[in-house]
Protein backbone atom coordinates (compact mmCIF):
# COMPACT_ATOMS: atom_id res chain seq x y z
CA UNK A 1 0.00 0.00 0.00
CA UNK A 2 1.59 3.21 -1.04
CA UNK A 3 1.78 6.07 1.47
CA UNK A 4 2.54 9.74 1.12
CA UNK A 5 3.94 11.88 4.23
CA UNK A 6 4.21 15.70 3.44
CA UNK A 7 6.83 17.93 5.54
CA UNK A 8 7.51 21.82 4.92
CA UNK A 9 6.84 25.15 6.32
CA UNK A 10 3.29 26.35 6.72
CA UNK A 11 4.34 29.94 7.09
CA UNK A 12 6.47 31.80 3.94
CA UNK A 13 7.07 35.46 3.50
CA UNK A 14 6.27 36.76 0.40
CA UNK A 15 8.43 37.16 -2.52
CA UNK A 16 10.37 33.98 -0.81
CA UNK A 17 10.41 30.19 -1.98
CA UNK A 18 7.99 27.64 -0.80
CA UNK A 19 9.02 23.99 -0.64
CA UNK A 20 7.34 21.13 0.46
CA UNK A 21 8.63 17.48 0.35
CA UNK A 22 6.95 14.68 0.23
CA UNK A 23 8.24 11.09 1.73
CA UNK A 24 7.08 8.42 -0.39
CA UNK A 25 6.28 4.55 1.37
CA UNK A 26 5.29 1.08 -0.63
CA UNK A 27 6.31 2.70 -4.05
CA UNK A 28 9.63 3.80 -5.25
CA UNK A 29 9.97 7.19 -6.95
CA UNK A 30 11.88 6.08 -10.09
CA UNK A 31 9.21 3.42 -10.44
CA UNK A 32 8.23 3.10 -14.48
CA UNK A 33 4.65 2.74 -13.83
CA UNK A 34 4.03 6.01 -11.64
CA UNK A 35 4.13 9.57 -11.77
CA UNK A 36 4.41 12.03 -8.60
CA UNK A 37 2.26 15.21 -8.71
CA UNK A 38 1.98 18.20 -6.54
CA UNK A 39 -1.65 19.85 -6.24
CA UNK A 40 -3.18 22.66 -4.64
CA UNK A 41 -6.46 23.88 -3.46
CA UNK A 42 -8.16 26.98 -2.49
CA UNK A 43 -11.31 28.80 -2.12
CA UNK A 44 -10.58 31.06 -4.64
CA UNK A 45 -8.56 28.81 -6.98
CA UNK A 46 -10.49 25.59 -6.52
CA UNK A 47 -8.35 22.70 -7.20
CA UNK A 48 -4.87 22.83 -9.55
CA UNK A 49 -2.92 20.69 -10.31
CA UNK A 50 0.79 22.13 -10.49
CA UNK A 51 3.08 19.86 -12.00
CA UNK A 52 4.44 15.98 -12.00
CA UNK A 53 7.56 14.35 -11.79
CA UNK A 54 8.04 10.92 -13.53
CA UNK A 55 10.74 8.30 -14.77
CA UNK A 56 10.32 6.49 -18.10
CA UNK A 57 14.35 5.54 -19.01
CA UNK A 58 15.25 8.90 -17.61
CA UNK A 59 13.79 11.77 -15.78
CA UNK A 60 10.66 14.23 -16.85
CA UNK A 61 8.90 16.50 -15.36
CA UNK A 62 5.45 18.63 -16.22
CA UNK A 63 4.00 22.09 -15.33
CA UNK A 64 0.53 23.72 -15.26
CA UNK A 65 1.14 26.85 -17.30
CA UNK A 66 0.02 28.92 -14.55
CA UNK A 67 3.46 28.90 -12.61
CA UNK A 68 5.58 27.40 -15.17
CA UNK A 69 7.81 30.23 -14.52
CA UNK A 70 8.23 29.89 -10.73
CA UNK A 71 8.17 25.78 -10.01
CA UNK A 72 10.63 22.97 -10.15
CA UNK A 73 9.80 19.45 -8.92
CA UNK A 74 12.77 17.17 -8.35
CA UNK A 75 13.27 13.65 -6.97
CA UNK A 76 15.77 12.19 -4.53
CA UNK A 77 16.17 8.54 -5.01
CA UNK A 78 18.23 8.06 -2.26
CA UNK A 79 15.28 9.42 0.43
CA UNK A 80 12.73 7.79 -1.93
CA UNK A 81 10.68 11.12 -2.35
CA UNK A 82 9.97 13.93 -4.44
CA UNK A 83 9.79 17.80 -3.73
CA UNK A 84 7.89 21.21 -4.54
CA UNK A 85 9.99 24.54 -4.95
CA UNK A 86 7.63 27.64 -6.02
CA UNK A 87 9.49 30.70 -5.98
CA UNK A 88 7.98 34.25 -5.82
CA UNK A 89 5.17 33.82 -3.83
CA UNK A 90 2.51 36.14 -3.37
CA UNK A 91 -0.37 35.52 -1.04
CA UNK A 92 -2.32 34.23 -4.10
CA UNK A 93 0.22 31.15 -3.47
CA UNK A 94 -2.00 30.48 0.27
CA UNK A 95 -3.26 27.25 -0.52
CA UNK A 96 -3.52 23.76 0.97
CA UNK A 97 -0.63 21.79 -1.08
CA UNK A 98 -1.26 17.87 -1.85
CA UNK A 99 1.45 15.20 -3.22
CA UNK A 100 -0.16 12.38 -5.48
CA UNK A 101 0.47 9.43 -7.09
CA UNK A 102 -0.68 8.37 -10.78
CA UNK A 103 -0.23 4.88 -11.45
CA UNK A 104 -0.04 3.03 -14.72
CA UNK A 105 -0.71 6.04 -17.69
CA UNK A 106 -0.17 9.17 -16.97
CA UNK A 107 -3.67 10.64 -17.66
CA UNK A 108 -4.84 8.06 -15.02
CA UNK A 109 -6.31 8.85 -11.48
CA UNK A 110 -4.95 10.57 -7.96
CA UNK A 111 -3.94 7.94 -5.48
CA UNK A 112 -3.20 8.15 -3.03
CA UNK A 113 -2.92 11.61 -1.62
CA UNK A 114 -0.55 13.16 0.93
CA UNK A 115 -2.14 14.33 4.02
CA UNK A 116 -2.18 18.07 2.76
CA UNK A 117 -0.14 20.82 4.32
CA UNK A 118 -1.95 24.36 4.36
CA UNK A 119 0.84 27.17 3.17
CA UNK A 120 0.26 30.58 4.12
CA UNK A 121 1.94 33.49 2.23
CA UNK A 122 1.92 36.45 4.75
CA UNK A 123 4.58 38.75 6.11
CA UNK B 1 -9.32 28.01 -12.46
CA UNK B 2 -11.24 25.26 -12.62
CA UNK B 3 -12.24 24.38 -16.36
CA UNK B 4 -14.85 21.43 -15.73
CA UNK B 5 -18.33 23.01 -14.68
CA UNK B 6 -20.35 21.27 -11.71
CA UNK B 7 -23.20 22.36 -9.98
CA UNK B 8 -22.08 24.28 -6.47
CA UNK B 9 -24.30 22.25 -4.82
CA UNK B 10 -27.02 19.25 -4.54
CA UNK B 11 -29.30 18.29 -1.98
CA UNK B 12 -32.00 15.30 -1.34
CA UNK B 13 -33.34 13.32 1.48
CA UNK B 14 -32.00 10.20 3.16
CA UNK B 15 -32.34 6.91 0.87
CA UNK B 16 -32.79 9.11 -2.57
CA UNK B 17 -30.70 9.71 -5.40
CA UNK B 18 -28.76 12.63 -6.85
CA UNK B 19 -26.86 13.25 -9.96
CA UNK B 20 -23.92 15.13 -10.05
CA UNK B 21 -22.77 16.62 -13.23
CA UNK B 22 -19.40 17.53 -14.53
CA UNK B 23 -19.17 19.57 -18.22
CA UNK B 24 -15.76 20.13 -20.17
CA UNK B 25 -14.67 19.64 -24.06
CA UNK B 26 -13.63 17.73 -26.48
CA UNK B 27 -10.24 18.67 -25.18
CA UNK B 28 -10.07 16.80 -21.80
CA UNK B 29 -13.65 15.07 -21.20
CA UNK B 30 -14.67 14.13 -24.48
CA UNK B 31 -10.97 12.43 -25.50
CA UNK B 32 -9.63 10.92 -21.65
CA UNK B 33 -11.05 9.31 -18.76
CA UNK B 34 -13.03 11.42 -15.98
CA UNK B 35 -12.00 10.73 -12.34
CA UNK B 36 -13.92 11.60 -9.41
CA UNK B 37 -13.18 12.50 -5.70
CA UNK B 38 -14.89 13.02 -2.67
CA UNK B 39 -13.26 15.44 -0.13
CA UNK B 40 -14.67 15.58 3.78
CA UNK B 41 -13.93 18.91 5.57
CA UNK B 42 -10.23 19.11 6.61
CA UNK B 43 -9.16 15.92 4.69
CA UNK B 44 -7.27 15.24 1.46
CA UNK B 45 -9.37 14.29 -1.34
CA UNK B 46 -10.11 10.59 -1.67
CA UNK B 47 -10.96 8.62 -5.00
CA UNK B 48 -14.42 7.28 -5.53
CA UNK B 49 -14.59 6.65 -9.43
CA UNK B 50 -11.61 6.00 -12.13
CA UNK B 51 -12.22 5.35 -15.60
CA UNK B 52 -15.50 7.23 -16.27
CA UNK B 53 -17.72 4.09 -14.24
CA UNK B 54 -14.97 2.18 -12.44
CA UNK B 55 -15.13 1.99 -8.81
CA UNK B 56 -11.60 1.36 -6.35
CA UNK B 57 -12.12 -1.39 -3.72
CA UNK B 58 -13.42 -0.64 -0.60
CA UNK B 59 -16.20 2.20 -2.24
CA UNK B 60 -19.53 1.36 -1.80
CA UNK B 61 -21.58 0.34 -5.15
CA UNK B 62 -24.35 3.27 -4.07
CA UNK B 63 -21.51 5.46 -6.59
CA UNK B 64 -21.61 5.00 -10.04
CA UNK B 65 -20.33 6.99 -12.87
CA UNK B 66 -20.95 7.45 -16.38
CA UNK B 67 -19.82 9.71 -19.49
CA UNK B 68 -21.39 10.67 -22.47
CA UNK B 69 -19.62 13.60 -25.34
CA UNK B 70 -18.06 15.79 -23.36
CA UNK B 71 -19.99 15.38 -19.92
CA UNK B 72 -19.85 13.17 -17.40
CA UNK B 73 -21.92 12.09 -14.31
CA UNK B 74 -21.81 11.08 -10.56
CA UNK B 75 -24.89 9.38 -9.42
CA UNK B 76 -24.86 8.70 -5.78
CA UNK B 77 -28.28 6.31 -4.81
CA UNK B 78 -29.88 5.45 -1.78
CA UNK B 79 -28.54 8.54 -0.02
CA UNK B 80 -27.31 8.50 3.63
CA UNK B 81 -25.69 11.19 6.02
CA UNK B 82 -22.26 10.03 5.45
CA UNK B 83 -22.29 11.33 2.29
CA UNK B 84 -22.22 14.51 2.91
CA UNK B 85 -19.34 15.77 1.38
CA UNK B 86 -17.72 17.67 -1.33
CA UNK B 87 -17.36 15.64 -5.06
CA UNK B 88 -15.06 17.09 -8.11
CA UNK B 89 -14.69 15.44 -11.25
CA UNK B 90 -10.52 15.59 -13.10
CA UNK B 91 -9.69 14.76 -16.10
CA UNK B 92 -6.39 15.06 -18.52
CA UNK B 93 -6.82 18.36 -20.65
CA UNK B 94 -4.87 17.55 -24.20
CA UNK B 95 -4.54 21.43 -24.69
CA UNK B 96 -3.29 22.37 -21.70
CA UNK B 97 -1.60 19.19 -21.33
CA UNK B 98 -2.42 19.74 -17.28
CA UNK B 99 -5.04 17.87 -15.13
CA UNK B 100 -8.20 19.72 -15.04
CA UNK B 101 -10.62 19.88 -12.40
CA UNK B 102 -13.88 20.23 -11.62
CA UNK B 103 -15.21 23.32 -9.35
CA UNK B 104 -16.52 20.79 -6.53
CA UNK B 105 -20.04 19.71 -5.47
CA UNK B 106 -21.35 19.78 -2.32
CA UNK B 107 -23.81 17.44 -1.32
CA UNK B 108 -26.28 17.77 1.86
CA UNK B 109 -28.86 15.26 3.12
CA UNK B 110 -31.74 16.73 4.55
Amino acid sequence: QVQLQQSGPGLVKPSQTLSLTCAISGDSVSSNGAAWNWIRQSPSRGLEWLGRTYYRSRWHTDYAISVKSRITINSDTSKNQFSLHLTSVTPEDTAVYYCTRVGGNLGNWFDPWGQGTTVIVSS
Amino acid sequence: QSVLTQPPSVSEAPRQRVTISCSGSSSNIGNNAVHWYQQFPGEAPKLLIYYDDLLPSGVSDRFSGSKSGTSASLAISGLQSEDEADYFCAAWDDTLNSYVFGTGTKVTVL
